[in-house]
Formats: C-alpha cells, sequence, structure tokens
C-alpha cells in the first residue's frame, strides 16, 4: 500500500508568515494525527483526528495554529503567523486501528528566520 | 497520562557489539509500547511493538525488546551492531483506550563505531 505523503518536504519562511503542510494518509485509515518534533527532542502530538472530527488538540497552540481534514481523508496544517520557536519537522501519522500501529509520513522541515 | 523516559540521550557501542537503549515507561494501564528508528531526513518507522502478547517481542533488522512489568521497562536489544544501525531510536507509549495516542520518549542517538 501507498505510504502516508506529506508535502512539501521542506518550507523556509521569514517569522510572522503563514505556513500550511499537506498530509495524505493510507487509503482506509480513519485516524490522522499531526506531531512536531523540534531538534534533539522525541516527536510531540498536535492533533489528532478520527475521520473529520477533532479528537484530541490539548497541545495546539490554537493562537497560531490550526488543521482540518475535509471529507476524512487529507488534512492541512496551517501556521500563522510563525515564530521562530516553530522550526521544527512536522510530522504526519494515520492509522487503521491504533492499537496495533501508526504509519509516519517522510515530515514537513520547517525553518523560520 | 502516560510517559516515556529514555535513559541516555547518546549511545556510541561498536560494530559486532551489543546495543541496548533503555526505555521506562509510566502508565496507569497496561500499555501498549513501541519503538520507532528515525534515519536522518527521514520519517519514523516501526521497529517491533507490544501489544499485551508475548512479552519477548522481535522486530525488524534484529532487534528485540523484553515487556518486564515489574520494571515499567521496554529495553531495545541487538546482539552484534552493524554500522547500518546508527539512526536516532524512539521508544513510545500509547493505551488501549480512549483517544489511543503515541507519546514519545526524548529518543537516543545511537553511533556505531567501526
Amino acid at each position: 500500500e501507498a505510504g502516508v505523503a506529506q508535502s512539501p518536504r521542506y518550507k523556509i519562511i521569514e517569522k510572522r508568515q503563514s505556513v500550511a503542510f499537506w498530509c495524505n494518509p493510507i487509503s482506509g485509515h480513519a485516524t490522522l494525527y499531526w506531531y512536531q518534533q523540534i531538534l534533539g527532542q522525541g516527536p510531540k502530538l498536535l492533533i489528532q483526528f478520527q475521520n473529520n472530527g477533532v479528537v484530541d488538540d490539548s497541545q495546539l497552540p490554537k493562537d497560531r495554529f490550526s488543521a482540518e481534514r475535509l471529507k476524512g481523508v487529507d488534512s492541512t496544517l496551517k501556521i500563522q503567523p510563525a515564530k521562530l520557536e516553530d522550526s521544527a519537522v512536522y510530522l504526519c501519522a494515520s492509522s487503521r486501528d491504533p492499537n496495533y500501529g501508526y504509519t509516519f509520513g517522510s515530515g514537513t522541515r520547517l525553518t523560520v528566520v | 497520562a502516560q510517559s516515556v523516559t529514555q535513559l541516555g540521550s547518546h549511545v556510541s557501542v561498536s560494530e559486532g557489539a551489543l546495543v541496548l537503549l533503555r526505555c521506562n515507561y509510566s502508565s496507569s494501564v497496561p500499555p501498549y509500547l513501541f519503538w520507532y528508528v528515525q534515519y536522518p531526513n527521514q520519517g519514523l518507522q516501526l521497529l517491533l511493538k507490544y501489544t499485551s502478547a508475548a512479552t519477548l517481542v522481535k522486530g525488524i533488522n534484529g532487534f528485540e525488546a523484553e515487556f518486564k512489568k515489574s520494571e515499567t521497562s521496554f529495553h531495545l536489544t541487538k546482539p552484534s551492531a552493524h554500522m547500518s544501525d546508527a539512526a536516532e531510536y524512539f521508544c513510545a507509549v500509547s493505551v488501549p483506550q480512549g483517544a489511543q495516542k503515541l507519546v514519545f520518549g526524548q529518543g537516543t542517538r545511537l553511533t556505531i563505531n567501526p
């Protein structure tokens, strides 16, 4: 089966600009996750979707971050306005059954200058 | 809430030597446990997972891990290190109920010396 697709792979923006990331999960995977991985740290969950509904967004900085999953398939994560501390790799993952595993995309590396 | 602690942010071993990466977890209910590997500029690849079946779990690339409830540990081992094992390794925990999600440790960077 095809993997989790993410784009772009790399993005450099200036602080206060906006940016959007896109994720296409594996077909049939109802659960979709966005993680933020800061250099030298483990991934941190930002938001979890079940189909097109939000299950957990407790760690999403809602004053600047937003995410949606239209029609329960693709998802976009947006940052507006970006701060220097948002520099990180943004990983998307999907799962058919979270009890048995999650498949991660290659990530988008964001650099805010 | 569940959490994971990986002991040692950086581990260095010689090629052919035993690899031991340590992971301790905290969970109020019986957890599911995972080890992932991350190569430079790549996403996370599942090495192995424990989901309440056999406590000794075998994964890809010769890795294995043992779930020890009494020690709340899930250490990752490989008998003989290979140069290609150099990467970042992450231990993660989830619980099989509610909003199931992976909670990661901070990672251990494994370096292999020739």
